[in-house]
């Protein structure tokens, strides 16, 4: 199993272009996540999903999108990119939300807004 | 406000030695405890997920405790490695309710292990 796959690593957006962060995972599980990582901060949550065609925001959704078509991939768009949607972005995915359930992460996307 | 708290901010030790790292938190009402693994450039690894009724839990040379009455909860670190140097992610998981569960994460702890 490749677990879950980010791409792409490194992105630099000028303001106001739009991108999508691809993510895909190959364990079958349901639930997936959105993540931020800024520096020296914790992660914060942009979107989930509990499965295909279902989605809701996390903590922090302002200026992203996402879709859930299928089991396996869960992109996020980025409309109208700003400095302070520069970040690095991972995507996790988990079984289950049961109360201990495991998330795996991806490696991350490291993305510049200038 | 949930919020988890995490010291030191940063560590240096010298390889071989052990160190602890600590977590408080105020999140309510708690569901469990995670530690994870943080390499530079890489996603979190979960190192252990503790519930309400565990107060410790081992990993290998990863050791984690959780007291529920004080909020707090360390991981120890016997005979570091340089593989161990990373950033150490404390996780407090909040039940939401009707089956959900809300994490709020720490900033971590970033340990260098040096020769």
């Amino acid at each position: 199993n490749a677990g879950v796959t980010q791409t792409p690593k490194f992105r630099i957006l000028k303001i106001g272009q739009s991108m999508t962060l691809q993510c895909t995972q190959d364990m079958n599980h349901n639930y997936m996540y959105w993540y931020r990582q800024d520096p020296g901060m914790g992660l914060k949550l942009i979107y989930y999903s509990v499965g295909a065609g279902i989605t809701d925001k996390g903590e922090v959704p302002n200026g992203y999108n996402v879709s859930r078509s299928t089991t396996e991939d869960f992109p996020l768009r980025l409309e109208l990119a700003a400095p302070s949607q520069t970040s690095v972005y991972f995507c996790a995915s988990s079984y289950s939300t049961s109360q201990a359930y495991e998330q795996y992460f991806g490696p991350g996307t490291r993305l510049t807004v200038t | 406000k949930n919020q988890v708290e995490q010291s030191p901010q940063s560590l240096i030790i010298l390889e071989g030695k052990n160190c602890t790292l600590q977590c408080n938190y105020t999140v309510s009402p708690f569901s469990n405890l995670r530690w994870y693994k943080q390499d530079t450039g890489r996603g979190p690894v979960s190192l252990t997920i503790m519930t309400f009724s565990e107060n410790t839990k081992s990993n290998g040379r990863y050791t984690a405790t959780l007291d529920a009455d004080t909020k707090q909860s360390s991981l120890h670190i016997t005979a570091s490695q340089l593989s161990d140097s990373a950033s150490y992610i404390c996780v407090v998981s909040a039940d939401s309710g009707a089956g959900s569960y809300q994490l709020t994460f720490g900033k971590g702890t970033k340990l260098s292990v040096i020769p």
